[in-house]
């Protein structure tokens, strides 16, 4: 199966901030990403798929990119309402793998 | 609006069963991946198994093959998770999502407990 590492796991930041986040896959999945953000109590949101294109509604502060097993979701000026954890997910077929989270906390 | 209704989350013994079920409403159901989710306490999500293309294809992680059984309803427009030989590492709150096949619309989660 593949395997999704994303890193780093944690990172502080202050509001401002330019944030990158990686994923890598352990085989090429393509452009078949997406990046899914989860605060604390909530549900996880759908913030980019297919790599790179951004879900309707989603700030253009978040933007991704890559293909085939590396790939990067950046947020431009880290908003207050940003500090959450970022998963990645393949879904190029089953098993549908996420990676392990960034938690994104305040500096 | 899309909306996904989880229910049947509760305690439940080790080796016992749990019928977990999602109520949709807003879209065509039969349109769509349908997908569960889970995440344990503290940590992070956990495809649980995908059913597509009206039931004809499924897929469950390897770490409940065998043990849990997805279907769906059109009729109802309802997705279902039939869970068995629970184990203490089932503890999850459990969500429903619809994919497309990424997962646009979550469910608010339903929390199974296995604990004796």
């Amino acid at each position: 199966d593949i395997q999704m590492t994303q890193s780093p796991s944690s990172l502080s930041a202050s509001v401002g901030d330019r944030v990158t986040i990686t994923c890598r896959a352990s085989q090429g999945i393509r452009n078949y990403l997406a990046w899914y953000q989860q605060k604390p109590g909530k549900v996880p949101k759908l913030l980019i798929y297919a790599a790179s294109t951004l879900e309707s509604g989603v700030p253009s502060r978040f933007s991704g990119s890559g293909f085939g097993t590396d790939f990067t979701l950046t947020i431009g000026s880290l908003q207050p309402e940003d500090f959450a954890t970022y998963y990645c997910q393949k879904y190029n077929g089953a098993p549908w793998t996420f990676g392990q989270g960034t938690k994104v906390e305040i500096k | 609006q899309v909306q996904l209704v989880e229910s049947g989350g509760g305690l439940v013994k080790p080796g016992g069963s749990l019928r977990l079920s999602c109520a949709a409403s807003g879209f065509t159901f039969s349109d769509y991946y349908m997908n569960w989710i889970r995440q344990a306490p503290g940590k992070g999500l956990e495809w649980v198994s995908s059913i597509i293309n009206r039931g004809t294809t499924i897929y469950y992680a390897d770490s409940v093959k065998g043990r849990f059984t997805i279907s769906r309803d059109s009729a109802k427009n309802s997705l279902y998770l039939q869970m068995n030989s629970l184990r203490a590492e089932d503890t999850a709150v459990y969500y429903c999502a619809r994919g497309r096949p990424e997962l646009d619309y979550w469910g608010q989660g339903t929390l199974v407990t296995v604990s004796s």
